[in-house]
């Protein structure tokens, strides 16, 4: 059962572009998540949070939205750029200890490759 | 310099001989985590650590152990290995003061169960 699904396993831009990259979720238990970065032979990297008291969290060139009635969240990178090419995941976690999950469990989704081309 | 530290960073062994990946950080975290990952699948927890002495099941923790003797170290011990154990394994820490303080993970350990 994946609770934290990645549709598209890869994703093709022009650098200078909008990227977006979408993750759907099913446990409503979910409270905050996470997008990481990964690139060949490196562990991942943490890009962006969000905690679900807020629908928009901003950090330069990313910005997570939130849709929780829609069990949705979507990473937009602006603008793109050749060195933002990497597989992204994101991650799920329920911080609240109740519906049988715990805080320090993290889920994921199966990650898209983003390739942006020059 | 702040890092998690896996070892090995490789190793190909067979069915049934126990093996253990080491994982050690020099953060002073409480939290530490391993995780694998697989194509298709994504990245998976097969265990977490609160703290010492502190350890929680993830999602896949079938055939895994792990054990929290010290802060700094979070090892991963698999006693009968079987080749669907072939992975790409990363070890991740953290402070314990919530996700806003973001996870460093360790570069991988690539194993394979022949």
């Amino acid at each position: 059962d994946q609770q934290v699904k990645q549709n598209s396993p890869s994703l093709s831009v022009q650098e200078g572009r909008i990227s977006i990259l979408n993750c759907d979720y099913t446990n409503s238990m979910f409270d905050y998540f996470l997008w990481y970065k990964k690139y060949p032979a490196e562990g991942p990297t943490f890009l962006i949070s969000i905690s679900s008291i807020k629908d928009k969290n901003e950090d330069g060139r990313f910005t997570v939205f939130l849709n929780k009635s829609a069990k949705h969240l979507s990473l937009h990178i602006v603008p793109s750029q050749p060195g933002d090419s990497a597989v992204y995941f994101c991650a799920a976690s329920a911080t609240n200890n109740a519906g049988g999950t715990s805080y320090g469990k993290l889920t994921f989704g199966q990650g898209t490759i983003l390739t942006v081309h020059p | 310099e702040a890092q998690v530290t896996q070892n090995p960073r490789y190793l190909i062994t067979v069915t049934g001989k126990k093996l253990t990946v080491t994982c050690s950080q020099n953060m002073n975290h409480e939290y530490m985590s391993w995780y694998r990952q697989d194509p298709g699948l994504g990245l998976r927890q097969i265990y977490y650590s609160m703290n010492v002495e502190v350890t929680d099941k993830g999602d896949v923790p079938e055939g895994y152990k792990v054990s929290r003797k010290e802060k700094r170290n979070f090892p991963l011990i698999l006693e009968s290995p079987s080749p669907n154990q072939t992975s790409l394994y990363f070890c991740a820490s953290s402070p314990l003061t919530g996700w806003d303080q973001p996870q460093h993970f360790g570069d991988g350990t690539r194993l394979s169960i022949l």
